[in-house]
């Protein structure tokens, strides 16, 4: 069965400094794609970046970056030079593809992060 | 506009009353999708519906009923629900076929009394 996991629910980065944020997956579908979204208190989800199963190289948007290792299953969020902005739940998400697909959504359970100054 | 607007922002209702969740997309998908966020639990599949036609019911109570009456709209009608049904409500829409990730409204936060 198709499955997302973060595995920190906190974490802690000082202002202008990087952080990763993990995530494994595990899907039986050759064909996927791979999402991480921010929201804020606010509640709305907010698009960051998308990876491809097919995808050879990583995906990349500003200071966002996706840490994409197929072998291991696994799609890390890479925010440099973090800002006070980023501060936020994170969350993980995945899409099979193939013939079935119907463009739902896989949750992780999210990671908050705070950004200190 | 936005891409996807939900309405109302919040939402207090008693558990014998009826309303209703709106939720519009003006990005020309044509898939739009529920999902509920309660706290402290990833969030969850409710509702599919692809050109119209709802294709995916995640095993959700009767007790709360999806109309899709276009592409563009996506309704959630509310009876008689529970303390425990109180949540973010999530309206999401995105275009099929392609790799276009799905896009949210700002949610409905419900309270049931």
């Amino acid at each position: 069965a198709q499955k997302i996991t973060q595995t920190q629910p906190g974490m802690f980065v000082q202002e202008k400094e990087a952080v990763t944020l993990d995530c494994t997956y595990d899907t039986s579908d050759p064909s996927y794609g791979l999402f991480w979204y921010k929201q804020p208190s606010s509640g709305e989800m907010i698009f960051l970046i998308y990876q491809g199963s097919y995808d050879q190289q990583n995906a990349t948007e500003g200071r966002y970056s996706l840490n994409f290792q197929k072998a291991r299953k696994s799609a890390n969020l890479v925010i440099s030079a973090s800002q006070l902005g980023d501060s936020a739940m994170y969350f993980c998400a995945m899409r099979e593809g193939g013939s079935s697909n119907t463009g739902k959504l896989i949750f992780g359970q999210g990671t908050t992060l705070q950004v200190k100054p | 506009e936005t891409g996807v607007t939900q309405t109302p922002r919040h939402l207090v209702m008693g558990m014998t009353n009826k309303k209703s969740l709106k939720c519009e997309q003006h990005l020309g998908h044509n898939a739009m999708y529920w999902y509920k966020q309660s706290a402290k639990k990833p969030l969850e599949l409710m509702f599919v519906y692809n050109f119209k036609e709802q294709t995916e019911n995640n095993s959700v109570p009767s007790r709360f009923s999806p109309e899709c009456p276009n592409s563009s709209h996506l309704f959630l009608h509310l009876h008689t629900l529970q303390p425990e049904d109180s949540a973010l409500y999530l309206c999401a829409s995105s275009q099929l076929g392609g790799h276009t990730e799905a896009f949210f409204g700002q949610g409905t936060r419900l309270t049931v009394v």
